[in-house]
């Protein structure tokens, strides 16, 4: 099975924090993926790699920036947190057929709080 | 604009009775479709996916689909319910030619005894 691994559960930062937030994951995938989740509104894309050193945008990348420096791991880089970017955090992977046609691999998520 | 829409924020079930969760997608050619489900604390896990082929598909757990083309339309149903099937389910589109998947809102199943 493929496990994609988030350091970390739980976090609590203040205003102004850079914030790290990583992911790696197992299965050799090509794709990785980080969303937020926050309730009512679902799954929102935030960036998105193909490989290693690309990156594109998703539809909300406004206040984050990624890292993808091995193909296995993928970090999502708050630059200045704000308390509008507390929310649940997920890491997805999946395989070279394509972005939108294979299935993703989440990890558990990150709960990151901003105070 | 591609989208989805889950017109149920929150549903509750008898445990033991069957579940119908209702999936609408706008997407302007033939869509990939996923169902995925959320248990609390936990990352989404896929339940059932279609590409082609035949409409009614089955997936883990129990739980099936059936993609409906006329109708936009991709429910998740299951005969019966356990309790722990009690979760956040999310419906989501995907494509090709680089298109990315997109979700829906999330349906969350309530099961009482």
């Amino acid at each position: 099975d493929v496990k994609v691994t988030q350091s970390s559960r739980y976090l609590v930062k203040r205003t102004g924090e850079k914030v790290f937030l990583e992911c790696v994951q197992d299965m050799d995938h090509e794709n990785m993926f980080w969303y937020r989740q926050d309730p009512g509104l679902g799954l929102r894309l935030i960036y998105f790699s193909y490989d290693v050193k690309m990156k594109e945008k998703g539809d909300i990348p406004e206040g984050y920036s990624v890292s993808r420096e091995k193909k296995e791991r993928f970090s999502l880089i708050l630059e200045s947190a704000s308390t509008n970017q507390t929310s649940m955090y997920l890491c997805a992977s999946s395989s070279l057929l394509g972005a939108g046609n294979s299935p993703l691999h989440f990890g558990n998520g990150t709960r990151l709080t901003v105070t | 604009a591609q989208s989805v829409t889950q017109p149920d924020i929150h549903i509750t079930v008898s445990e033991g009775a069957s579940l119908e969760l209702r999936c609408n997608y706008s997407y302007g050619a033939t869509p990939y479709l996923f169902w995925y489900v959320q248990s609390p604390g936990q990352g989404l896990q896929l339940l059932l996916k279609y590409f082609s082929g035949d409409t009614l598909v089955q997936g883990i757990k129990g739980f099936e689909a059936e993609f409906k083309r006329s109708q936009s339309s991709f429910n998740l149903r299951k005969p019966s319910v356990h309790w722990s099937d009690a979760a956040e389910y999310f419906c989501a589109v995907g494509g090709t030619g680089g298109f990315k998947t997109i979700f829906g809102a999330g349906t969350r199943l309530f099961v009482k005894a």
